[in-house]
């Protein structure tokens, strides 16, 4: 049961343009949301987080908007440059005893000099 | 500081065999997570400890799995016996649980290689 979804395997972009990636998730218990980004033979890294209480967190050129009653986030990059092409991964926790943190199978960004 | 810091990185063994992945959390986390990459399902959850006990085990795919911490800065996952499609890069992460959520932070993974 895949409880954090990312739809879109792959997803490609001209550099200095926006790209946009999304997340669903099914627990309504979720209640902290996190974006990470790996690069090729390295562990994921942390990149922007969203508590359920708000709907949109932003970071430089990251932005992370949260629709709750969607049950649906995405990661915004702007303006999108070549080193942002890796593997980006949504992820919910929930505070289960200690906070249990499932992650989607991620959406490759490339990103088009 | 020192990240969380995993070995092997890497491993190739025969089908049949014992394999131990070990992880060293970063100092003063109290949350540590076992994780395993695959193409077909991304980052799955395989176990998760909150001050030495585990949580939640649902995520281990058979017996042939077991994960312990025996102490705050060591842990390790066994696969006996190993079998091909265990093949994966399995991750360690920690976390320090606070009140409004936790950001975890990632080993580099081990890369392990069943034939």
């Amino acid at each position: 049961d895949q409880q954090v979804k990312q739809n879109s395997p792959s997803l490609s972009v001209q550099e200095g343009r926006i790209s946009i990636l999304n997340c669903d998730y099914t627990n309504s218990m979720f209640d902290y949301f996190l974006w990470y980004k790996k690069y090729p033979a390295e562990g994921p890294t942390f990149l922007i987080s969203i508590s359920s209480i708000k709907d949109k967190n932003e970071d430089g050129r990251f932005t992370v908007f949260l629709n709750k009653s969607a049950k649906h986030l995405s990661l915004h990059i702007v303006p999108s440059q070549p080193g942002d092409s890796a593997v980006y991964f949504c992820a919910a926790s929930v505070r289960t005893g200690g906070f249990k943190t499932i992650f989607g199978a991620g959406t490759r960004l490339f990103v088009k000099a | 500081d020192a990240g969380v810091i995993q070995s092997p990185r890497h491993e190739v063994t025969e089908m049949g065999q014992e394999v131990t992945l070990r992880c060293k959390p970063i100092s003063g986390h109290n949350s540590l997570f076992w994780y395993r990459q695959t193409m077909m399902r991304g980052l799955e959850l395989l176990i998760y400890f909150n001050n030495n006990v585990p949580i939640d085990d649902s995520g281990m795919p058979e017996d042939r799995f077991s994960a312990k911490m025996p102490n705050a800065s060591f842990s390790t996952l066994k696969i006996q016996p190993s079998e091909p499609r265990d093949s994966a890069v399995y991750f360690c992460a920690s976390s320090l649980m606070e009140g409004s959520g936790n950001t975890i932070y990632f080993g580099e993974g081990s890369w392990l290689t069943v034939v």
